[in-house]
């Protein structure tokens, strides 16, 4: 019944080399958002899409992009990974704009690796 | 100043215990508040929303003080599975994003 589905949980790679993390879900959201997690501090958001709408947070590096074919995927690249990109990326979901108290759905998570 | 601000912690108390976490905003149109709980290297989700007037489920009771722009969480007769990592996350009225603080870890002693 997973709602919000990130693969691959765990993710190795190389300094420099480029790598994708993927998010679905199944909730038919209109927003999908993904943050960077890293030990013991707080989610920090990268960006967000409503719809088809891209919103990125005026910190985050041009390092990091995304796209968004469809509804249920929701793609982040990072293009040239380095030692301090290591975390845990997590993928969200929210029905609409946070109105009122529209909550946030997580998806478990994929934690990259940069060796 | 953080947006957020929580105590890290971490908090270690037996179980059955009464603990208390404050968290402080430091944007005056925030409009809506919540506590998040985040287990050992999983994700976040959500335990309650906080209301104007103070709100509780269960053992939890969640209050808001706009003036001191501090929100608190209480767990009474705390349990083992307590123990989580607890998130403060508020966001402006219209705004696009949750903020959230750094949260506060809390162990709960057999």
């Amino acid at each position: 019944d997973a709602m919000v589905i990130q693969n691959p949980r765990y993710q190795v790679t190389q300094f420099g080399k480029p790598v994708t993390l993927s998010c679905s879900q199944t909730l038919n959201h209109n927003v999908m958002y993904w943050y960077q997690q890293k030990s013991s501090q707080a989610p920090k958001l990268l960006f967000h899409y409503y719809d088809k709408d891209f919103n990125n947070e005026a910190d985050t590096p041009d390092n990091f992009q995304s796209r968004r074919p469809n509804t249920s995927f929701c793609f982040l690249d990072i293009r040239s990974p380095g030692l301090g990109d290591a975390a845990m990326y997590l993928c969200a979901t929210s029905r609409d704009y946070l109105a009122g108290n529209n909550e946030q759905f997580f998806g478990p998570g994929t934690r990259l690796t940069v060796l | 100043r953080k947006e957020v601000e929580q105590d890290p912690g971490p908090f270690n108390v037996p179980e059955g215990a009464t603990v208390a976490f404050n968290c402080t905003y430091s944007n005056s149109a925030s409009q809506s508040f919540f506590w998040y709980r985040q287990d050992c290297r999983k994700e976040p989700k959500l335990l309650m929303s906080v209301y104007s007037s103070g709100n509780e489920d269960g053992r939890f009771t969640a209050q808001l003080n706009r003036a001191s722009q501090y929100i608190s969480l209480l767990i009474r007769d705390s349990k083992l599975s307590d123990s989580a990592t607890y998130l403060c996350v508020v966001n402006e009225a219209g705004a696009q994003k949750l903020v959230f603080g750094q949260g506060t870890r809390l162990t709960i002693n057999p």
